[in-house]
């Protein structure tokens, strides 16, 4: 199967808080999983990946978590700050051709 | 990384007629894609941009529609043919590299009255 699952749709979150997205994907074929962030009237800008072979990532205040006997994968955002306040999107890909699938998205919204 | 500029950044067109949005790219990439975005939606592609080739459409895209064109490793177009209301959208351009990181352009904003 080629589905992302993503959830919650939507998160609001206090400022200074954890804002936590979770993805779920079922081909065991996927080997790179990145985030997106997007902004109202911008594209989709890469955030961070995670590659199978690590359990986790962690870039300044974003960290990915990955289970990979669970097939999931999710996002924290460590210290949410009202700029964080945008959608994100999950994905999955792989070598060898496999195009790359997204997570229906998740607006967050970090309240001051 | 990759830059990706898209030209135009938004339109407003009359149903009927037809749009052609570029998409270039500072260094040379292997795989280009054209993906339309609903507002609120998430990311569905139209169709990959083959160098040399014609492009690869996804099911529910056919080419007399949407035609594109590639060529060169830098610059694709996307014409959006004949619209109607039902194509206001945001058309986004992107390209992905070898390691699997994929980039996005700014997006053009589409409305067809």
């Amino acid at each position: 199967q080629q589905q992302v699952k993503q959830s919650p749709q939507s998160l609001i979150v206090q400022k200074g808080g954890i804002s936590i997205i979770n993805c779920a994907y079922e081909n065991t074929a996927f080997d790179y999983f990145p985030w997106y962030q997007q902004f109202p009237g911008k594209g989709p800008a890469l955030l961070i990946a995670i590659r199978p072979d690590v359990s986790e990532k962690k870039e300044g205040r974003f960290t990915i978590s990955f289970n990979k006997s669970a097939k999931q994968f999710s996002l924290h955002i460590m210290d949410s700050q009202p700029g964080d306040s945008a959608t994100y999107f999950c994905a999955a890909s792989g070598t060898g051709g496999f195009k790359t699938i997204f997570g229906a998205g998740t607006r967050l919204f970090v309240k001051a | 990384s990759a830059v990706i500029s898209q030209k135009p950044s938004r339109d407003i067109c009359q149903r009927g007629t037809s749009l052609t949005i570029q998409c270039q790219v500072d260094s040379q990439v292997t795989m280009m894609f054209w993906y339309r975005q609903q507002p609120g939606q998430s990311l569905t592609l139209i169709a990959t941009a083959n160098q040399g080739s014609e492009a690869t459409y996804e099911s529910g895209f056919v080419i007399d529609k949407f035609p594109i064109s590639r060529p060169n490793l830098t610059f694709s177009t996307l014409t959006v043919s004949n619209m109607s209301p039902e194509d206001s959208s945001i058309y986004l351009c992107s390209v992905r590299r070898s390691t699997n990181e994929q980039y996005f352009g700014p997006g053009t904003r589409l409305t067809v009255t």
